[in-house]
C-alpha cells in the first residue's frame, strides 16, 4: 500500500543547532516528493520539491533534503534552526500509479532559545 | 503575490445544519482541493475539481459536497453537519498539467466546530 511515514510526531531543538525531520514513503517508481510548513493558524506553504531531477533539493529559509532512492527516504535537514522555524512539517508524496497524493501525519517542530 | 481565501477562520455549528465553506483563488488554477487536516491523520483529500462543474471524491467524501460554478470558486457543503465533521478545513488550488503532482497553494484554513 502506498504509504508516507513521518518517523517523529514532535521534534524539540536549541536555536542555532541542526534540525532533521525524518520521512520515509512506500517504493514507488519516480515519486515527487515534497515537504510544506504550516505555521500557526496559517494554511500550508512548499518548502521544496523534487521531481527527479538533482537528488539533493534546495528550499526555502535555508531547509534541504535529499532523495535516497536505496532508502526510501526523503528527510529534511537545515544546519542552524532559527525560532521562526517552530512550526508543523509534512512530508507528501505523488504516487504516479494511480495518480494519489499522501500526506505524512506531521511533525511539530520545537525551537528552544 | 498568489492567494487562496476561505470565508471563515473559525465557524460554530449545530448538529444537523447545513454547513457551507467558500473558497476562492485568484491564481486562475483550474485545480482546486477540499481537505480536512486532524491531529495525527495529516491531510486528508475531501473533493477536489479540475475544471469549472467537474468534480471528483477524493479519499473521505461521505458526508460532504462540493460546488464549482466559476473557475476562482470552490465551495464544500456539509448536508448535515455532525459532531465528527468538526475539523480544520483546507482548500488548495494549483495549475493544470500534472494533476496533483503540481505544487498546491493553500488557504489558512477554516476551523469548524459542530455542537
Amino acid at each position: 500500500a502506498q504509504s508516507v511515514t513521518q518517523l517523529d510526531s514532535h521534534v524539540s531543538v536549541s536555536e542555532g543547532t541542526p534540525v532533521l525531520l525524518r520521512c520515509n514513503y512506500s517504493s514507488s517508481y519516480s515519486p515527487s516528493l515534497f515537504w510544506y510548513v504550516q505555521h500557526p493558524n496559517k494554511g500550508l506553504q512548499l518548502l521544496l520539491k523534487y521531481t527527479s531531477a538533482a537528488t539533493l533539493v534546495k528550499g526555502i529559509n535555508g531547509f534541504e533534503a535529499e532523495f535516497k532512492k536505496s532508502e526510501t527516504s526523503f528527510h529534511l535537514t537545515k544546519p542552524s534552526a532559527h525560532m521562526s522555524d517552530a512550526a508543523e512539517y509534512f512530508c507528501v508524496v505523488f504516487y504516479n500509479q494511480g495518480g494519489k497524493l499522501i500526506f505524512g501525519q506531521g511533525t511539530e517542530l520545537s525551537v528552544k532559545p | 503575490d498568489v492567494k487562496v481565501t476561505q470565508s471563515s477562520r473559525y465557524l460554530v455549528k449545530r448538529t444537523g445544519e447545513k454547513v457551507f465553506l467558500e473558497c476562492v483563488q485568484d491564481m486562475d488554477h483550474e485545480n482546486m482541493f477540499w481537505y480536512r487536516q486532524d491531529p495525527g491523520l495529516g491531510l486528508r483529500l475531501i473533493y477536489f475539481s479540475y475544471d469549472v462543474k467537474m468534480k471528483e471524491k477524493g479519499d473521505i467524501p461521505e458526508g460532504y459536497s462540493v460546488s464549482r460554478e466559476k473557475k476562482e470558486r470552490f465551495s464544500l457543503i456539509l448536508e448535515s453537519a455532525s459532531t465528527n465533521q468538526t475539523s480544520m478545513y483546507l482548500c488548495a488550488s494549483s495549475p493544470s498539467g500534472g494533476g496533483r503532482r503540481e505544487t498546491q497553494y493553500f488557504g489558512p484554513g477554516t476551523r469548524l466546530l459542530v455542537l
